[in-house]
């Protein structure tokens, strides 16, 4: 079945302890990316990637760091979380130039105290 | 500053009571708008893409058309199964091609 899958589903920390989202899918996509959603804001790209250890910036990276060292996998790195990056966090993948059409995950909930 | 508003917030219809869904935007130079689909605790899942002013896509119960300001999206006889909350976004041709901005979305129930 092809799917973006994310781990973990959900997850409460404190403050300044370093996580990993995991991100992987199965559909031999080049683009990958994240968002986080957050109430009366939407979905906002957080950072992307055209392909294997090609990453950028999105709309909202500060905090957050990513990797692409192989084609399947997007970790999402949080070094230092603070409560204010609370929130739902969506991976997402697509075929290269077809934006718009992106398969997402099931979401990471995360809660920083 | 692009901006995509999505109303109403929530909607609650009888099930075969028809309505529509509103996204208004403002961008300069549209490449695209899109709809999706979030149902509660997933991601949100992809419907229809609308490149110019005069386009209409279906997909079983649902229409999506597009003006030079607005798009909408017509829900005929809904089901309880069309209970979702639906996102409109945007691509606009000044900033990536792959940076796509986000409605706040508008919860649909339908009610049995």
């Amino acid at each position: 079945e092809a799917q973006v899958t994310q781990n973990p589903r959900y997850l409460i920390t404190v403050t300044g302890k370093k996580l990993t989202v995991t991100c992987s899918q199965n559909m031999n996509h080049e683009y990958m990316s994240w968002y986080r959603q957050d109430p009366g804001l939407g979905l906002r790209q957080i950072y992307y990637s055209m392909n294997v250890e090609v990453t950028d910036k999105g709309d909202v990276p500060e905090g957050y760091k990513v990797s692409r060292k192989e084609k399947r996998n997007f970790p999402l790195i949080l070094e230092s979380p603070s409560p204010n990056q609370t929130s739902l966090y969506f991976c997402a993948s697509s075929v290269r130039d077809r934006y718009n059409e992106q398969f997402f995950g099931p979401g990471t909930r995360l809660t920083v105290l | 500053e692009d901006q995509v508003t999505q109303s109403p917030e929530a909607l609650r219809l009888q099930e075969g009571e028809s309505s529509s869904l509103n996204c208004s935007y403002t961008v300069s130079g549209l490449r695209g708008l899109f709809w999706y689909r979030q149902d509660p605790g997933k991601g949100p899942e992809f419907l229809f893409t609308l490149y110019s002013a005069g386009e209409e896509k279906e997909k079983e119960r649902l229409k999506a058309t597009l003006t030079k300001k607005e798009s909408f999206l017509h829900i005929t006889a809904p089901k309880p199964e069309d209970s979702a909350t639906y996102l409109c976004a945007v691509q606009a041709f000044q900033t990536g091609a792959n940076n796509l901005f986000f409605g706040t979305g508008t919860r649909l129930t339908v009610i049995p």
